[in-house]
């Protein structure tokens, strides 16, 4: 397709639960970001990816939150040992980031996937 | 520490109203980015524009417009004649000076509702 793909679009799981979240940028988006978006609130920043590594990871709450993006391109959110406090919509999001290019600043982001922990 | 307040949580319109959303912004870098998107049910943001912190010139795209001042840290944004496809949730966000690509420090979101 031609936006960020995002699966599961649901997720229900038990508490205590390993779950994997799974993004697919728009294709040549060498950028990729994870945000969390609990109800009623803005969305929050987790990680960034440029290309395959982490450029940036300060936004993960713990050590249980994990994201990989081996090959430069789909991205897998991994939570560990799941809390019902980690219930929220993760968000992920591409850019086209090209250093000697034009930059317009512009996210676009995927429906989410929205995660439930009972 | 960068903070984006958006003090209005709701507002209702009557169709063909105008409305103004209002963000004011905290942050200690010289060079920022402010944003704003739209969130409608679907529950994708949709980007609608950037701003850089050097760049107080106010901005009309049809129906929208947004005015950027520096010296009240405010970046409102309006919207004219509202349509009910107009309704949404509307996010006003802050990226500091690593870049327009770094982190985005969002507001809490503003919910409009355009009645027809």
């Amino acid at each position: 397709g031609a936006g960020v793909s995002q699966t599961p679009s649901n997720k229900v799981t038990e508490k205590g639960k390993y779950v994997e979240l799974r993004c697919d940028p728009i294709s040549g988006h060498t950028a990729l970001y994870w945000y969390r978006q609990s109800l009623g609130q803005g969305p929050e920043f987790l990680i960034y990816f440029q290309g395959t590594g982490a450029a940036d990871d300060s936004g993960l709450p713990n050590d249980r939150f994990f994201a990989v993006r081996p090959e430069g391109s789909v991205s897998t959110l991994k939570i560990q040992r799941t809390e019902r406090g980690d219930s929220a919509v993760y968000l992920c999001a591409s850019s086209l980031w090209d250093a000697g290019g034009p930059d317009t600043g512009e996210l676009f982001f995927g429906e989410g996937s929205r995660l439930t922990v009972l | 520490a960068q903070k984006v307040t958006q003090a209005q949580t709701e507002i209702s319109v009557v169709e063909k109203e105008d409305v103004t959303l209002d963000c004011v912004y905290e942050t200690r870098d010289t060079t920022y980015y402010l944003f704003w998107y739209k969130q409608p049910p679907s529950g994708e943001l949709v980007f609608l524009i950037r701003r850089n912190s050097f760049d107080e010139q106010n901005e009309i795209s049809g129906r929208y417009s947004w005015n950027f001042q520096k010296s009240t840290s405010s970046f409102n944004f309006t919207i004219t004649a509202s349509q009910v496809v107009d309704s949404a949730v509307y996010f006003c966000a802050l990226s500091g000076d690593t870049g327009a690509n770094s982190k985005l420090t969002f507001g809490k979101g503003i919910t409009l509702s355009v009645r027809p």
